[in-house]
C-alpha cells in the first residue's frame, strides 16, 4: 500500500509563474491538506480539502488555489510567485481529524 | 490568531541523557499531536493527545497533556542517536481539521 505521494519532487521557476503541485492520499483516505514548510520553520497550514470542497483555509492569500477530484487526489495551484514562496510543500492526508500522514513534499525554489 | 510556541529551538545532548521539549497554545486545544521530522524528510506522526491531564508512553518516549488543554510536553529518556531530529507539536482547536505546527524542537544526540 503506498503512502501519500507527491509530484514533482523538485522545481525551480521564476517571479511571476505559475505552479501545479500534485497530491495522491495514501489509500483510504478521503482529506487532503496542503501545507508550506520554510526552511527552519515549522509547517503551516495552507487549505484542506474533503468530498472536493475547501474545508478550512489557512492565512495565505488568494494566489493560493487548490482542488481535489473524485479520486481523493488534490492540486495546489500558486500564481505570480513570489521569491518567498521559496519553500517545502507538504500535502498531509487522512480521516477526520485524527492523524496526518504526509508525502515526502514538493521543494520549490522561485528564482 | 491562534499561535503555538514550543521550546527550547534546539537541543544538543549526550547519548544517554535525557530530553523535554514544551509547547504552548494561546487557546485551548481539542486534542494536540507530535511528529518528529528526521533532517531532509517530511514530518511522521507519533501520537495523539486528546484528554485533559493525558500522559502517553511509546517506549523511551512520554507524552503529556496538560490539565487546560493549552501545554504539552514529549520527554525523551535515555536519548539515542536514532533520536536525532525535530520534534513538532501541532494542536487543534475544534474539530475542523486545521493543524497548527509550533516552531519545533530540533535534537542533536553525540554519541
Amino acid at each position: 500500500d503506498a503512502g501519500v505521494t507527491q509530484s514533482p519532487t523538485h522545481l525551480i521557476k521564476t517571479r511571476g509563474q505559475q505552479v501545479t503541485l500534485r497530491c495522491s492520499p495514501k489509500s483510504g483516505h478521503d482529506t487532503v491538506s496542503w501545507y508550506q514548510q520554510a526552511l527552519g520553520q515549522g509547517p503551516q497550514f495552507i487549505f484542506q480539502y474533503y468530498e472536493e470542497e475547501e474545508r478550512q483555509r489557512g492565512n495565505f492569500p488568494d494566489r493560493f488555489s487548490g482542488h481535489q477530484f473524485p479520486n481523493y487526489s488534490s492540486e495546489l495551484n500558486v500564481n505570480a510567485l513570489l521569491l518567498g514562496d521559496s519553500a517545502l510543500y507538504l500535502c498531509a492526508s487522512g480521516t477526520d481529524y485524527n492523524e496526518q500522514f504526509f508525502g515526502p513534499g514538493t521543494r520549490l525554489t522561485v528564482l | 490568531g491562534q499561535q503555538v510556541m514550543q521550546i527550547p529551538q534546539y537541543q544538543h545532548v549526550q547519548e544517554g541523557e535525557d530530553f523535554t521539549t514544551y509547547c504552548n497554545s494561546s487557546t485551548t486545544l481539542s486534542n494536540i499531536q507530535w511528529y518528529k521530522q528526521r533532517p531532509g524528510g517530511h514530518p511522521v506522526f507519533l501520537i495523539q493527545l486528546v484528554k485533559s491531564g493525558e500522559v502517553k508512553k511509546q517506549k523511551r518516549l512520554t507524552f503529556q497533556f496538560g490539565e487546560a488543554k493549552k501545554n504539552s510536553s514529549l520527554h525523551i529518556t535515555a536519548t539515542q542517536t536514532t533520536d536525532v531530529g525535530t520534534y513538532f507539536c501541532a494542536g487543534s482547536s475544534g474539530n475542523t481539521g486545521k493543524l497548527i505546527f509550533g516552531q519545533g524542537t530540533t535534537l542533536q544526540v553525540k554519541p
